[in-house]
């Protein structure tokens, strides 16, 4: 596809399951971000990919997080034991620039629904 | 504490009428970004700022990224309802350093 994918679209889930996100960004971008947002709220940084370089897992806001980026390309974002406080909109965005002033291309999101 | 500051938080005006937007840290940025996002869609970039004291203009909207590089402004002119969305400012403070964003401003444009 031209944009970035993302799925699912909806999830919803009891507290303590675990859940998988998926991102497939746009082909050819080396950098790929996860954020978090809230209803209405704005865009909270959980963790960037940039190549081969480790990445920047500075946002995650416990160990219950994790990502990965397999072959440069597509990204899982994990929430092991889910709680109500994880429901949130998770959106990925990648950049064909390494830096900053790169713009990012963000998917539609993936809306958790913790109950 | 959030390291950008965005106000108001919501702006509710009638179709025609013009708006200010602010964004304002205490660090200093290398360039900042405005997005606009709607409603089940992800934000999508408006405008890129690197420069101290820059002013681009895109159509009906400005954007200034002050001579410090601290702070930024969205000025819309005679506002219309297809500008209703979310409006994000994102600064990175270093040209190699991930970008954060502010809380946004939610703008609604009445008919």
């Amino acid at each position: 596809g031209a944009g970035v994918s993302q799925s699912p679209s909806n999830k919803v889930t009891e507290k303590g399951k675990d859940v998988e996100l998926r991102c497939d960004p746009i082909s050819g971008h080396t950098a790929l971000y996860w954020y978090r947002q809230s209803l209405g709220q704005g865009l909270e940084f959980l963790i960037y990919f940039q190549g081969n370089s480790a990445p920047d897992k500075s946002g995650l806001p416990s160990d219950r997080f994790s990502a990965e980026r397999t072959g440069g390309s597509v990204s899982t974002l994990t929430i092991q034991r889910t709680q109500q406080e994880d429901s949130a909109v998770y959106l990925c965005a990648s950049s064909f620039f390494p830096s900053a002033a790169g713009e990012l291309f963000f998917g539609e999101g993936s809306r958790l629904t913790v109950l | 504490t959030q390291l950008l500051e965005q106000s108001p938080q919501f702006l509710s005006i009638q179709e025609g009428e013009n708006l200010t937007v602010y964004c304002n840290s205490s660090s200093v940025f290398s360039s900042l970004q405005w997005y606009r996002q709607e409603p089940g869609e992800g934000p999508v970039l408006l405008v890129t700022v690197v420069t101290g004291g820059e002013v681009k203009k895109l159509k009906r909207l400005t954007f200034q990224f002050g001579d410090a590089r601290k702070d930024s402004s969205l000025h819309i002119t005679a506002a219309q309802t297809g500008d209703t969305g979310l409006y994000l400012c994102a600064g990175a403070q270093t040209s190699g350093s991930r970008l954060t964003f502010g809380e946004g401003t939610q703008l609604t444009v009445n008919p």
